[in-house]
């Protein structure tokens, strides 16, 4: 069963909005993590934030972690039509970095030029 | 390039065939991770390794598929007896142990069973 759940399942924007996706997941974490696929191709690590934390920036990415609520949410400011890809969320299984990841079914992001 | 590397990048091959995919991790990782993806869906955890030791496999993995990491660098992921079910993304990971797991993704190897 998967861990963590995207929404919305897809997102359509125009170049230069600011592009929000969020992510419910069940167990207690010491980490979660985002990362974002292109069609076809493999996953890019975008960021992890630690259960202690409640915000992490990356360039025009900010990610933020509500541990009472098992949320988190990832957003994408000045989106470009380069950031059109399929964003997952991942936790580790256990709850703690146990090893093995386990995702949503991600959130598909459009931005249109 | 010292990322994840994985060959072939597609496969495809005709049911109850055998296949084998490999993957080389970033060099100073000791844990590698297979997973498979089919359309629409997320990464599913298949196994992983810490050094040579497999110390995890999932159930989705059945007695076809066979993943080794004989000398704790380079791992192979065996499928034999094909089916049209096996048809998925395989991702291989790695990542080095540091209580966070952040975990680094190859290209991944397109298998299509015909």
């Amino acid at each position: 069963s998967q861990q963590g759940e995207e929404d919305p399942q897809a997102l359509s924007i125009q170049e230069g909005e600011n592009a929000t996706m969020n992510c419910s997941y069940k167990t207690s974490i010491n980490n979660l993590q985002w990362y974002r696929q292109n069609s076809g191709r493999g996953l890019v690590h975008l960021i992890l934030i630690r259960s202690n934390e409640r915000e992490k920036h990356s360039g025009r990415l900010r990610v933020t972690l509500d541990t009472s609520k098992k949320s988190s949410s990832l957003l994408i400011t000045a989106s470009r039509a380069a950031d059109t890809a399929s964003y997952f969320c991942a936790t580790p299984a256990g709850g703690t970095s146990y090893g093995k990841l386990t995702f949503g079914q991600g959130t598909i992001l459009t931005v249109h030029p | 390039d010292t990322g994840v590397s994985q060959n072939p990048r597609h496969k495809i091959t005709k049911r109850g065939q055998n296949v084998t995919f490999r993957c080389d991790p970033i060099s100073e990782h000791n844990r590698l991770y297979w997973y498979r993806q089919t359309l629409g869906q997320g990464p599913e955890f298949l196994t992983y390794f810490q050094n040579e030791a497999q110390l995890e496999k999932s159930r989705l993995l059945s007695d076809r598929f066979s993943a080794e990491r004989p000398k704790g660098s380079f791992s192979t992921l065996e499928i034999q007896r094909t089916e049209q079910g096996d048809s998925a993304m395989y991702l291989c990971a790695s990542s080095l142990w540091t209580g966070y797991n952040e975990q680094f993704f190859g290209p991944g190897t397109r298998l299509t069973v015909l």
